[in-house]
Parts: structure tokens; sequence; C-alpha cells
């Protein structure tokens, strides 16, 4: 089975920090995701990124940039973390057409 | 633009009792249609999904769901609930790109 593993289950991250949150796939998919979850709105894609050093923004990238130097790891940056950031964030890699595999999420609070 | 509806943000239902959980989506294009699950603490595990063909498309723990192209809807089922089926279930819609748009999310309890 395809794994996504984050590196962190919970962060609490105080405002101003830069933060990282990494996202590791074990299956050599091309394609990988990270998503924002809020309650009522659902999951909203921030950005995403077909190989390694291409990324592409997704619906809501304001605040956030990305890094993939290698395949399998795609990682998440708050370059200046905001409380209006506090929230669940996915990652997610793909195959095919839509075949995704979710990591666990990361549950961020910046206090 | 592209969207995807979920009407009902909280859904309970009895122990043994049917459920539909409703789902619209706007998309210019032939949909391809997805139901996800979420349990707590757990991340996004895939129910089912619709590409083409037969309308009424099965996918694990029993769930069913049926592709109404005239209603633009995609609405799960399940004949009898169970309480393990507590949990978020998200519906969303592929497009172009391998991108999926989901719903808000409805979470169901389910009553003993």
């Amino acid at each position: 089975d395809v794994k996504v593993t984050q590196s962190s289950r919970y962060l609490v991250k105080r405002t101003g920090e830069k933060v990282f949150l990494e996202c590791v796939q074990d299956m050599d998919h091309e394609n990988m995701f990270w998503y924002r979850q809020d309650p009522g709105l659902g999951l909203r894609l921030i950005y995403f990124s077909y190989d390694v050093k291409m990324k592409e923004k997704g619906d809501i990238p304001e605040g956030y940039s990305v890094s993939r130097e290698k395949k399998e790891r795609f990682s998440l940056i708050l370059e200046s973390a905001s409380t209006n950031q506090t929230s669940m964030y996915l990652c997610a890699s793909k195959t095919g057409n839509y075949g995704y595999t979710f990591g666990s999420g990361t549950r961020l609070t910046v206090v | 633009a592209q969207s995807v509806t979920q009407p009902d943000i909280h859904i309970t239902v009895s122990e043994g009792a049917s459920l539909e959980l409703r789902c619209n989506y706007s998309y210019g294009a032939t949909p391809y249609l997805f139901w996800y699950v979420q349990s707590p603490g757990q991340g996004l595990q895939l129910l089912l999904k619709y590409f083409s063909g037969d309308t009424l498309v099965q996918g694990i723990k029993g769930f069913e769901a049926e592709f109404k192209r005239s209603q633009s809807s995609f609405n799960l089922r399940k004949p009898s609930v169970h309480w393990s089926d507590a949990a978020e279930y998200f519906c969303a819609v592929g497009v172009r790109g391998g991108k999926l748009i989901f719903g808000q999310g409805t979470e169901l309890s389910v009553k003993p």
C-alpha cells in the first residue's frame, strides 16, 4: 500500500515563526498536493507539484510556499505564521488519473 | 465555476436506519465524482468513484452512490448504518489536471 507520511501530527507555533510541514510518500508518485481543511469549508488546495522542482498554486496559496527537491518529499512552508493559518493540513500523492492517497494530517495551531 | 456543494453540514441517524448524504456539483464537462470518508484523526479514505458507465456505483463498507446528470447530483446512500460509520464524508469532483475540488463535508453522527 502507498503510504503518505506527515511528520507531525500536532504542531504549536508562534505568530511570525517560519513553519515547515513535511510530507513523504513511498511509491514514487509524481504528483503531490497540500490541502487545508477547515470546518464548514471542506478541503481547499494550497499548492501542488507535478514533479521535482515543479510547483503550481492552488486556490489559496497566499501566505504559503512549497519545496520539492526530491520526488518523495513535498514541504509546505509558512513564511511568517499567522493565527488565521491555524488549521488541519493534509498532504496527498496521486497516481494515474485520480488515485489519491492522503496522509493523516497535521493540526497546526498558531498562537 | 467548478464547485461541489454538500447542503447538510451535520446529520444524525439511528443505528440500523438508512442514510443518504447529498452532493451537488457544478462542472462544465463530464464529471469524475468521488466520495471520501474521514474518521477522527485519520486521513481521507476513498469510498467510491464514478468515471463513466453505470450511474449506480458500489463502494466499500456497503455504500453506494447514484450519479444523476439531470440534477447534477451524486448522493451517497447506505441501507443500514452502523455505529462505526460515524465520520465526516466529503464529496469531490475531479477537474482538469487531476485535481480534486471538495465539498464542505457532512459530519455523520450515529445514535445507538
